[in-house]
């Protein structure tokens, strides 16, 4: 199966500084990318859909400008929490997937869990 | 809103027994049915998935789907203690990769 390997796994900041999650695909190439929070005992909710080359699309209520997402390359996309404040403490996984190889599989990164002090 | 609901537990079952998960989603256009198994502090790990109505087995996990009823479940036979996680049922509409999450169910299977 394929590996989606996300860095770091976790992270404590200050708040109103910024994070850089990193999801990496290591052995396929991903035109997308899915960027994932998750609360505790929630579900996972999505927050954006990552294209390699263009520019993200985020869900509703997702505050484009507080997480900025870069898809530079077919196997790394980025997600920096820019000014990170208590609330934004959560569990975010990326997944990824690669058109075409795997069906319509997505595969999960292990996820980063952030706690804002 | 497209939807996945599922009843979000603790389903508690003996070790041996049979665990039936459940879950059902409101759009019409989803094509793709996934189960996800999460541990407490982990990323959800594939279990099973299924496109097609009947059941899918892979081993003592076995998944059904009814798409005129919008309804789709995951049955563990011989459960063991190290299945009690969350099971998390995906849905996706075909072609897109986008998935929409139910909220979960937490099952305890009892040594």
């Amino acid at each position: 199966g394929a590996v989606v390997s996300q860095h770091p796994s976790w992270v404590i900041c200050k708040s109103g500084t910024s994070v850089k999650i990193e999801c990496r695909s290591l052995d396929f190439q991903a035109t997308t990318m899915f960027w994932y929070r998750q609360f505790p005992k929630q579900s996972l909710m999505l927050m954006a859909t990552s294209n390699e080359g263009s520019k993200a699309t985020y869900e509703q209520g997702v505050e484009k400008d507080k997480f900025l997402i870069n898809h530079a390359s077919l196997t790394l996309s980025t997600l920096t929490v820019t000014s990170a404040h208590p609330e934004d403490s959560s569990f975010y996984i990326c997944s990824a997937s690669s058109q075409g190889r795997w069906d319509t599989e997505a595969f999960f990164g292990q996820g980063t869990r952030l706690t804002v002090v | 809103q497209k939807e996945v609901e599922q009843n979000s537990g603790p389903l508690s079952v003996p070790e041996g027994a049979i665990a039936s998960l459940n879950c059902t989603y409101s759009d019409r256009g989803s094509q793709s049915f996934f189960w996800y198994r999460q541990y407490s502090g982990k990323s959800p790990e594939l279990i099973m998935s299924i496109y097609s109505n009947g059941d899918k087995e892979d081993g003592r996990f076995t998944a059904q789907l009814n798409k005129a009823s919008q309804y789709v479940s995951l049955l563990i036979r011989d459960s063991q203690p190290s299945d009690s996680a969350t099971y998390l049922c995906a849905v996706s509409t075909s072609g897109t990769y986008k998935y929409i999450f139910g909220t979960g169910t937490r099952l305890k299977v009892l040594a």
